[in-house]
């Protein structure tokens, strides 16, 4: 069955400090893959996408990802975190050709102290 | 350029009550999905409207129910509605069906259900 693992609920960094957010993928086929983050009281905002070539992938917000099929992940990364992006990450699935149908993880909260 | 954007803002109703959402999809877009969130869970996919057209649904029973008009705007309707209906309902709107196409989400309808 496809679905998405993040396996953290809840994480907290100083701000300046590196993030990195997991997300594991279980999928037939090769996916698309995607991170989202939503904001309080917002909708969901993409950051990037994969879906081929390239397995590092450069977003908005300075986000990037590393697409990993030997290890079924799709983990998010940030060098140096701003108090901003403190919000709800989510990883999503897709890969049909037919409907954009997105299979999301749970999300991982991401609270950054001063 | 306007984003997608769905009302009501927040709507309480009553177990056993209909009611009805609205989604306006971005300018140029033809396929509409919707998604339940409930707290603290990843967005879920209900179905999908291309051009006027259901286009893949997910998990949920007949009472939840679509339209989408010839403008492309979509309408979700869900009767009989049950406590565990209360959630954030999120509409996204793209450029086309399939996994390719980036989806723009609204900022969501709220739902309590009493």
């Amino acid at each position: 069955a496809q679905s998405v693992t993040q396996p953290d609920i809840h994480i907290t960094v100083s701000e300046g400090a590196s993030l990195e957010l997991r997300c594991n993928y279980s999928y037939g086929a090769t996916p698309y893959l995607f991170w989202y983050v939503q904001s309080p009281g917002q909708g969901l905002q993409l950051l990037l996408k994969y879906f081929s070539g390239d397995t590092l992938v450069q977003g908005i917000k300075g986000f990037e990802a590393e697409f990993k099929r030997s290890q079924s992940s799709f983990n998010l990364r940030k060098p140096s975190v701003h108090w901003s992006d403190a919000a709800e990450y989510f990883c999503a699935v897709g890969g049909s050709y037919n409907t954009d149908k997105l299979i999301f993880g749970t999300g991982t909260r991401l609270q950054v102290f001063p | 350029e306007t984003g997608v954007t769905q009302s009501p803002t927040h709507l309480i109703k009553t177990r056993g009550q209909q009611v009805t959402l609205r989604c306006s999809s971005q300018s140029g877009h033809n396929t509409v999905s919707w998604y339940q969130q409930a707290l603290g869970q990843g967005p879920q996919f209900i179905f999908q409207y291309y051009r006027e057209e259901e286009n893949g649904r997910g998990n949920f029973p007949p009472r939840f129910s679509g339209l989408q008009f010839p403008n492309y705007s979509s309408e979700l309707n869900v009767n009989a509605l049950e406590l565990d209906d209360s959630a954030l309902y999120l509409c996204a709107s793209s450029l086309g069906r399939g996994g390719f196409y980036e989806q723009y989400f609204g900022p969501g309808t709220r739902l309590t259900v009493t």
